[in-house]
Parts: structure tokens; sequence; C-alpha cells
């Protein structure tokens, strides 16, 4: 059964970076890849990035310079750094498998 | 990058209605191998979002045929037939060939 779940603070400070971390089950990573997508409150899903089954890494280039997501493998967890937050980076994290599995999302609050 | 454009954003409809749901990529999602990667995602009031369609027009598992995506190269559509109450809440296209963008969303509500 294919499960992922988002862990990780629910409020960050201005100009701190933001780590989450994505645990899943049922599947392997070196078999999918897994997608961040994220979604401000009362507003549209915005795709973040991808870490692909082969490691590489794609990102959204509006967030680029700020985001990095790496992954353990052996333990089944996808990682997610975006350093230098503002309030309007307030929103619910999600990851997803496929845009077909997501996880619960984790709602992240940035006080300045 | 790949701009998605959807119309509506915002659609009325009576149960047992049609809906229909327009989305226009800012340029050919067709691959290089030959498929299209263009996904309709699903999300209710509160839940997490969830894919319905993938490659413009395969339904994913448990999906009912109420439901149907066309399209090719820039231009999709996702067609709702006989809207239930459970159908209500935000469409979004999502473009999956070139990295991935989501359209702005279109949200379905009851008239």
């Amino acid at each position: 059964q294919v499960q992922l779940k988002e862990s990780g603070p629910v409020l960050v400070q201005a100009s701190e970076t933001l780590s989450l971390t994505c645990t899943v089950s049922g599947f392997s990573l070196t078999n999918y890849g897994v997608i961040w997508v994220r979604q401000p409150p009362g507003k549209g899903l915005e795709w973040m990035g991808i870490i692909w089954r082969n490691g590489n890494t794609d990102y959204n280039s509006a967030l680029k310079s700020r985001l990095s997501i790496n992954r353990d493998t052996s333990k089944s967890q996808v990682f997610l750094k975006m350093n230098s937050l503002q309030t309007d980076d307030t929103a619910i994290y999600y990851c997803t498998r496929d845009l077909l599995w997501w996880g619960q999302g984790v709602m992240v609050t940035v006080s300045s | 990058d790949i701009v998605m454009t959807q119309t509506p954003l915002s659609l009325s409809v009576a149960i047992g209605q049609s809906a229909s749901i327009s989305c226009k990529s800012s340029q050919s999602l067709k691959y290089s191998d030959g498929k299209t990667y263009l996904n309709w995602v699903f999300q209710s009031p509160g839940q997490s979002p969830k894919r319905l369609i993938y490659q413009v027009s395969k339904l994913d598992s448990g999906v009912p045929d109420r439901f149907s995506g066309t399209g090719s190269e820039t231009d999709f559509t996702l067609k709702i037939s006989r809207v239930e109450a459970e159908d209500l809440g935000v469409y979004y296209c999502c473009q999956g060939s070139y990295s991935y963008t989501f359209g702005a969303g279109t949200k379905l509500e009851l008239k």
C-alpha cells in the first residue's frame, strides 16, 4: 500500500530555512520519483520540484535559487530544504508520487 | 517555463448537468517518446489532491467513466457528464512533459 507522510516544523521564522521530510512506504525511491507541491491558504497548487528515481532533481525556476531536494533511499525518506523564507512561503506542503498518491500535507506558517 | 491556462476559473452546475474545463499550454506537451503527459487533478475541500486522469485521457483506477479527457499538443479538455455532489471542488490541469506546471484551477460549484 503506497503511503507518503510529510513531517517538519509548523512555524518558521522569516529569513530562516525550512526543512521537511517525506517518509514513504509501499514503494522504493529507486523505482519512483517524488514531487513536492505547495498550496498557500486559499490558493492553487504550485509545483516546487522533483527528485527522480535516479536521484536527479528538477526545480521550479522561481524557487530554484532557494530550494534543494535530497533523499535517503535506505530510510525511504525525501528531504526538502528551502532557505530565506518569507511570509508568502506560508502554505500547505505536500509530497506526492505520480500526482496519484499524496501525503496529507503539512501546514507551514512563516512568521515575521 | 510552460504556462498552463485554465478556463473558466469558476463553474456553476446543477447536479446531473455536464461540465467542461479547458486547459491550454504555452507549448506542445507531446514529449520525445511520443506521449503527452497531461494530467487532471481534483481537490475536494479540506482534502489532499488526487489525480483523475493521466496522459490526456487515461482514467485512474476507481474514477467514474462520467469523467473524460481529450486533447492534443496544446489544447486539452476535461468533461464531466452528469455531475454529482462528490464532484464539487477544484480541478487542476498539470503538465508533466517538461518538469511540471499546474494550471490555476477551476472551482466547480453547485448552481
